[in-house]
């Protein structure tokens, strides 16, 4: 258990809806990261987070976006969702962003029909 | 970010060691070799990185060569729970920078049998 939490740990939706997916991070870590893992891209930075303020964007789409709150938690807002979003969404956490270590969570499987 | 090669896969016997290769030939001198693992769509798991020094901890070892260029991870004894796709990452330290993404490549599956 690396003590990354993520909720929900499946979502099955339709295409043009839109859902939240939840990260905790670990207790004192305050930078958050998204990666995206599909079939055919692979695990794909999306979207780092640090103390509530963006720090980066990888290959994050435009109908996608993300916030950390106060309390250091994150969502990750998918959009106008299509097939090809189908994926698992892991978050992980750091210490900072220069801490070495990022520690996953278990992820949310997405399943768009 | 360098780029690493790895095998697509590996096959080990339970209880031998497991020695996972990978070439990092355009390594520069502040980045680090970082190793994760996957089991099976779970949460990929930190298992040890290193900048030039060989490195233990109670999961593995790592052995970087002199130079640089290639790095082993080794698991003692491994078991069937070892069996994961391992990932070898470079990561870079950028003073004063905000990207501190991990770039994951397809990693080596690592089967252990009984």
């Amino acid at each position: 258990d690396s003590g990354v939490t993520q909720t929900p740990k499946h979502l099955i939706t339709a295409t043009g809806q839109r859902v939240t997916l939840r990260c905790s991070p670990r207790s004192g870590d305050l930078s958050v990261y998204w990666y995206q893992q599909s079939l055919d891209q692979g695990l794909q930075f999306l979207i780092q987070y640090y103390n509530g303020e963006e720090r980066a964007k990888g290959n994050i789409l435009e109908r996608f976006s993300a916030q950390q709150f106060p309390d250091l938690h994150s969502e990750l807002n998918l959009s106008s969702l299509e097939l090809g979003d189908s994926a698992l969404y892991f978050c992980a956490s750091s210490v900072d962003p220069r801490q070495e270590t990022q520690y996953f969570g278990p992820g949310t499987r997405l399943l768009v029909l | 970010d360098a780029k690493t090669t790895q095998p697509p896969s590996m096959d080990c016997a339970e209880g031998r060691a497991a020695n996972l290769p990978c070439n990092h030939s355009t390594i520069s001198g502040n980045e680090y070799v970082y190793w994760y693992r996957q089991i099976h769509s779970q949460g990929p798991q930190y298992i040890i990185h290193g900048l030039k020094n060989n490195e233990t901890n109670e999961m593995a070892s790592l052995i970087i060569t002199e130079d640089r260029k290639s790095s082993t991870l080794i698991l003692p004894h491994a078991t069937l729970r070892d069996t994961a796709v391992y990932y070898c990452i470079v990561r870079g330290w950028q003073s004063g920078g905000s990207n501190y993404k991990l770039t994951f490549g397809k990693g080596t599956l690592l089967t252990v049998n009984p």
